[in-house]
This record gives structure tokens, sequence and C-alpha cells, in this order.
């Protein structure tokens, strides 16, 4: 049973595109949604961070938009840079932090020069 | 400051094998927490160690057993390797329980 949702699979932006990922959750006790970015050869690395009490989350060039009613939460990455390429992931829990996250499948973002 | 650290880079094992996998965490953390990451799929949460003592555990069966040690390194020990045990296995570790997990760069096992 997959937990968390995510797509696309794959996505490819032009550099200084918008890179859009997408994931849904059923659980609704869970109750913090990290994002991850893993390059090739890497662990994940955190990215973003956002609690059901805010709608969005802005860090940079970054943005987390959170639906608690559709139970969806999206990436957002603007003017996306070569350097973006790498496999993002969802990832949520029911403790309130990172304890036992439970991550989507990925998405490989390719950004193009 | 060093990250996390884990040994080996790469395994290759023989099905019904056992296999130990060893983590450094960050500087200052003491919480462990192992994941595992199929190929192509997100990590799977295997089960997290503080003081020494196993406080989560995901949806794995026995065969997947752990250690914490008193300097908060931690071991992953796997027996009765079957080929679906093939997946790059992620130590993560944090300052307590619930705060941001740091990923070292994953120790990559082969069953054959």
């Amino acid at each position: 049973q997959q937990q968390v949702k995510q797509s696309p699979q794959s996505l490819i932006v032009q550099k200084g595109g918008i890179s859009i990922i997408n994931c849904a959750y059923e659980n609704t006790a869970f109750d913090y949604f990290p994002w991850y970015q893993q390059f090739p050869g890497k662990g994940p690395a955190l990215l973003i961070a956002i609690r059901p009490d805010v709608s969005e989350k802005k860090e940079g060039r970054f943005t987390i938009s959170f639906n608690k009613s559709a139970k969806q939460f999206s990436l957002h990455i603007m003017d996306s840079q070569p350097g973006d390429s790498a496999t993002y992931f969802c990832a949520a829990s029911s403790t309130g932090g990172s304890e036992k996250l439970v991550f989507g499948k990925g998405t490989k973002l390719t950004v193009n020069p | 400051d060093a990250g996390v650290t884990q040994s080996p880079t790469h395994l290759i094992k023989t099905r019904g094998q056992q296999v130990t996998l060893r983590c450094s965490p960050k500087s200052g953390h003491d919480t462990v927490s192992w994941y595992q990451q199929a190929l192509g799929q997100g990590p799977q949460f295997i089960f997290q160690y503080y003081e020494e003592e196993e406080r989560q555990r995901g949806n794995f069966p026995d065969r997947f057993s752990g250690h914490q040690f008193p300097n908060y390194s931690s071991e992953l020990n796997v027996n009765a390797l079957l080929l679906g045990d093939s997946a790059l296995y992620l130590c993560a570790s944090s300052l307590v329980a619930n705060s941001p997990l740091h990923f070292g760069n994953g120790t990559r096992l082969t069953v054959t």
C-alpha cells in the first residue's frame, strides 16, 4: 500500500522554467511533510518541509504548497537551473517530525540548459 | 565537520549469507535511523535507534536487526539474505528523534 503517491515520475524543464512536483496522501494522521533532493551516488538531502498549520512555505527558489482538505502538497522550483537536475522525493510522517518517514517513489527532474 | 559516514560503500553477498553494515552519525547527533532504497524507489524506513535502544520499527522482518553503540554509531545486520534484499541501505542521523535527518551516501548491497 503506497501511502504517499508522487507524480510525475519524470520531468523535463528548460532552464529558467518552473518545475512542479505533486504528492497526495491518504493518512490524515500525517503532520509533517518534507521534500528531499537526491543526486546520483548520494544520500537524500532535506530541501524544505511544511506542517499542516500553514498552506505555503518558501525558501529561496523552493516553495511548498499544502492543501489539507485535498490531502495534497506540491513542490515548486522557480527559475530552474541545470544544477537542480536530481531526483526529488516527497515524504510524510505522523510523528510531528522526521521519525518514521514514508517516502514517495520519486521524480527525476532534468533541467535542460 | 564530518557528516554521516557509512561503510562499506559497496558489498556483494550470496543468498543465505549474513551482512553487517556500519554507520557513524554526524558529529553531535545521537539518533540513527536506517532506510532501504530499492532501485527506482523511495527510501523505506527500517528502524530507529536512540540511547542504544530500538525506538521505532518499520514493516521489515526479524531478519533485519540493529545495534547502537555508546558512541552513537550503529550497525544494521541482515540474516538469511534474499535476492530482494538487494538495495541501497541508507543511514540517517539526527540530533534528537524528530529533528531533520542527515543521510549518508549509503551502502549498495547486491545479493546474488
